[in-house]
C-alpha cells in the first residue's frame, strides 16, 4: 500500500513554532502536499514540495527529502485560528490521485 | 470567480436507498475527483473524471458509481447505502496535469447522514 504517517494531535502555544512530520513510501513518488482544514470546512492547498528543500510561504514552511520519504509542515509564530487538521497528501506515479493522510489535529493554546 | 460548488450541504438517508450528490468545478477547471471523509480521518480517493470518463479509480465498491457531463460538473451516485457510507464527501477541481502537478480545489462537501 501507500501509507502516509503523520501525529495524530499535537499541542503548542500560541506564538511557538510547531513542526508536523509525516512519512511515506518512496516508491513511485510524484509530489506531496499539505492541506490545512478547519473542522466541518473543506481542505484549503498550503503547500507542494516535488524537489528536496524547504519550500517557505509566510509563516508556514515545507520540507521535503526525497530519499528519506520524509516532510514536514512548520508553522511559525503561531495564532489560535491555525487550531485545524493538518492533512499531508501524496501523489504518486504521476497519477492525478492523492492519497492522504489521517491529518494532525492541531491544538494552539493561549 | 465562483470556486467549487457542492450539492447538498448536508442529506439523511436510509439503509438500502441511492443518493446522487452534485459539484461544480472551479471555473476553467476539466478534472474533478472525489473523496470520502469519515470523522477524524483523512480523505479516502474514491474516483476521477476527465473528458467525461473516469480515469482513476480507489478502493471503493462498484455501489459507488459517478458521471461527468459536458459542462465538466459531476457527480457522485451511491447505491444500496450502508451505515458506514456516512461521511463527508468532497468534490476537488483541477485543471488537467500541464506542468507537473494539479492543486486541487475542494468545495465545501456534503454531509451524508446514513440512518
Amino acid at each position: 500500500g501507500q501509507n502516509i504517517d503523520q501525529p495524530t494531535e499535537m499541542t503548542a502555544t500560541e506564538g511557538a513554532i510547531v513542526q508536523i512530520n509525516c512519512t511515506y513510501q518512496t516508491s513511485g513518488f510524484n509530489g506531496l502536499f499539505w492541506y490545512q482544514q478547519h473542522a466541518g470546512e473543506a481542505p484549503t492547498f498550503l503547500s507542494y514540495n516535488v524537489l528536496d528543500g524547504l519550500e517557505e510561504k509566510g509563516r508556514f514552511s515545507s520540507f521535503l527529502s526525497r530519499s528519506k520519504g520524509y516532510s514536514y509542515l512548520l508553522l511559525k509564530e503561531l495564532q489560535m485560528k491555525d487550531s485545524a487538521s493538518y492533512l499531508c497528501a501524496v501523489s504518486f506515479n504521476r497519477d492525478d490521485k492523492i492519497i492522504f493522510g489521517k491529518g494532525t489535529r492541531l491544538h494552539i493554546l493561549p | 470567480d465562483a470556486g467549487v460548488t457542492q450539492s447538498p450541504t448536508h442529506l439523511i438517508k436510509t439503509r438500502g436507498q441511492q443518493v446522487t450528490l452534485r459539484c461544480s468545478p472551479k471555473s476553467g477547471h476539466d478534472t474533478v475527483s472525489w473523496y470520502q471523509q469519515a470523522l477524524g480521518q483523512g480523505p479516502q480517493f474514491i474516483f476521477q473524471y476527465y473528458e467525461e470518463e473516469e480515469r482513476q479509480r480507489g478502493n471503493f465498491p462498484d455501489r459507488f458509481s459517478g458521471h461527468q457531463f459536458p459542462n465538466y460538473s459531476s457527480e457522485l451516485n451511491v447505491n444500496a447505502l450502508l451505515l458506514g457510507d456516512s461521511a463527508l464527501y468532497l468534490c476537488a477541481s483541477s485543471l488537467d496535469r500541464l506542468a507537473g502537478y494539479n492543486e486541487q480545489f475542494f468545495g465545501p462537501g456534503t454531509r451524508l447522514t446514513v440512518l
